[in-house]
């Protein structure tokens, strides 16, 4: 069955740069939730689009953006980048009318140097 | 904001022994979901729970919605060594779209 769908699965970047990561929902899935993750930590709610509208707002920085586009993938832009964005990004979608259960891609490990 | 307390933290068991844990929280959920992850890996859904008192199984898996809502146990049965891991709680309030995740709980199993 397909999957939750995440690239890159790795990305270093400078401090201060840019980074976008993408997200593929499982195919007929219509919320997407991010996630970070940083080391021995819990998942933190980032964002989540229901039908490509913002549905939730966890603590993700003013200096992050996130879209969900029409063909239901989304991505998550990240600028001026700092050390401590460093971390483990999850994607998960769901199908809302089906139980809401959330399945998770492998993830990006974003490392900023 | 809302929290969710797992525990135990972290268990070293014997192989084929049983295994519980659980998730406790001062708010009320509509929907349990149990994961399990791996190093460097994305969590992998185990079982969802969506009525209070539920009790579903998933092989040597059993979890449990609370009554009150507010909380959650998993029990794994005669463990293995491939059930180490980190397991977590997330749970969903009505009208959200968003999951909260519990601490986990680490497990490891002695072979």
């Amino acid at each position: 069955a397909a999957g939750v769908i995440q690239s890159p699965r790795h990305l270093i970047k400078e401090k201060r740069e840019t980074a976008t990561l993408k997200c593929y929902p499982i195919p007929r899935h219509d919320t997407v939730y991010w996630y970070q993750q940083g080391p021995g930590q819990d998942p933190q709610f980032l964002i989540s689009f229901y039908e490509k509208m913002q549905s939730d707002k966890g603590s993700i920085p003013d200096r992050f953006s996130a879209q969900q586009f029409s063909d239901y993938h989304s991505e998550l832009n990240m600028s001026s980048l700092e050390l401590g964005d460093s971390a483990l990004y999850f994607c998960a979608s769901s199908l809302r009318s089906f139980g809401w259960e959330a399945f998770f891609g492998q993830g990006t490990r974003l490392t900023v140097v | 904001g809302q929290q969710l307390n797992q525990s135990p933290q972290s268990m070293f068991i014997q192989e084929g022994e049983d295994v519980s844990m659980n998730c406790t929280s001062s708010s009320i959920f509509n929907t349990w979901l149990w994961y399990k992850q791996d190093p460097g890996e994305g969590p992998v859904l185990l079982i969802a729970l969506y009525k209070a008192g539920e009790l579903t199984s998933n092989g040597r898996l059993t979890a449990q919605f609370g009554i009150t809502r507010k909380d959650s146990f998993l029990n794994i049965s005669a463990s293995i060594p491939s059930d180490v891991g980190i397991y977590f709680c997330a749970g969903q309030t009505s009208g959200t779209y968003k999951y909260i995740f519990g601490t986990g709980t680490r497990l490891k199993v002695l072979a």
